[in-house]
């Protein structure tokens, strides 16, 4: 069985670009989530989607945005892009029935010029 | 809103030898569950034991096990006979019940760990 799947693996962008992360959650996982990984400041919460609505997000500006499709993959899009938001972008995906197991993917390293 | 604390950035062992992680987290929960990951080089975050809050008794997972300490909220992870594949950051984590408005995982920095030959 697959695990959770992100595209594309690295990301070179410029500041004011806009940036769009991709990722697969494992099949029957309703629940997606996404983190942020910048260098010393360990995994920060960005966005939770399960059914295809929003169900939180973390303390990140709004050009930080997402949604999921009716499929359950999830886009992650930042609009533009500053420096800071380079990073090492996680996705991770859970079942119903079993919401506080997440599986993780191997990530999206962002790097902004 | 929930806070984990790993107070060693960095830890070695040597190989087959006993290495012990410390991690604290405050929350005014009752009914949490707590978490160690390990991310490899590979990026990938990787589960390594779970505990629900209401257990009283210690997960263990063949060479990893955790000293759980509900009152003075301590989920310290104990790696037995460490492997080079060990080598790692952990981190430790705190999920108190997922539900829309909560956040889910809340993560403590990491300890890098090294397995030396």
């Amino acid at each position: 069985e697959a695990g959770v799947t992100q595209s594309p693996t690295h990301l070179i962008k410029t500041r004011g670009q806009q940036a769009t992360l991709r990722c697969s959650p494992i099949s029957g996982h309703t629940s997606v989530y996404w983190y942020q990984q910048a260098l010393g400041l360990g995994l920060q919460f960005l966005l939770w989607y399960d059914e295809g609505e929003e169900r939180n997000r973390g303390n990140f500006p709004p050009r930080f945005s997402g949604r999921q499709f009716p499929n359950y993959s999830s886009e992650l899009n930042v609009n533009a892009l500053e420096l800071e938001d380079s990073a090492l972008y996680l996705c991770a995906s859970s079942a119903r029935d079993a919401l506080e197991k997440l599986f993780f993917g191997s990530g999206t390293q962002l790097s902004v010029l | 809103a929930q806070t984990v604390t790993q107070s060693q950035p960095e830890m070695s062992v040597q190989e087959a030898e006993t290495v012990t992680l410390s991690c604290t987290y405050d929350t005014s929960e009752n009914n949490y569950y707590l978490f160690w990951y390990k991310q490899p080089p590979s990026r990938q975050m990787i589960l390594v034991i779970r505990q629900e809050a209401y257990k009283q008794q210690n997960a263990t997972e063949n060479r990893f096990s955790v000293n759980f300490q509900k009152a003075a909220k301590s989920f310290s992870l104990k790696i037995s006979d460490s492997q080079l594949g060990d080598t790692a950051m952990y981190f430790c984590a705190f999920m108190k019940h997922l539900a829309p408005g909560n956040t889910p995982l809340v993560f403590g920095k990491g300890t890098r760990l090294s397995v030396i030959a």
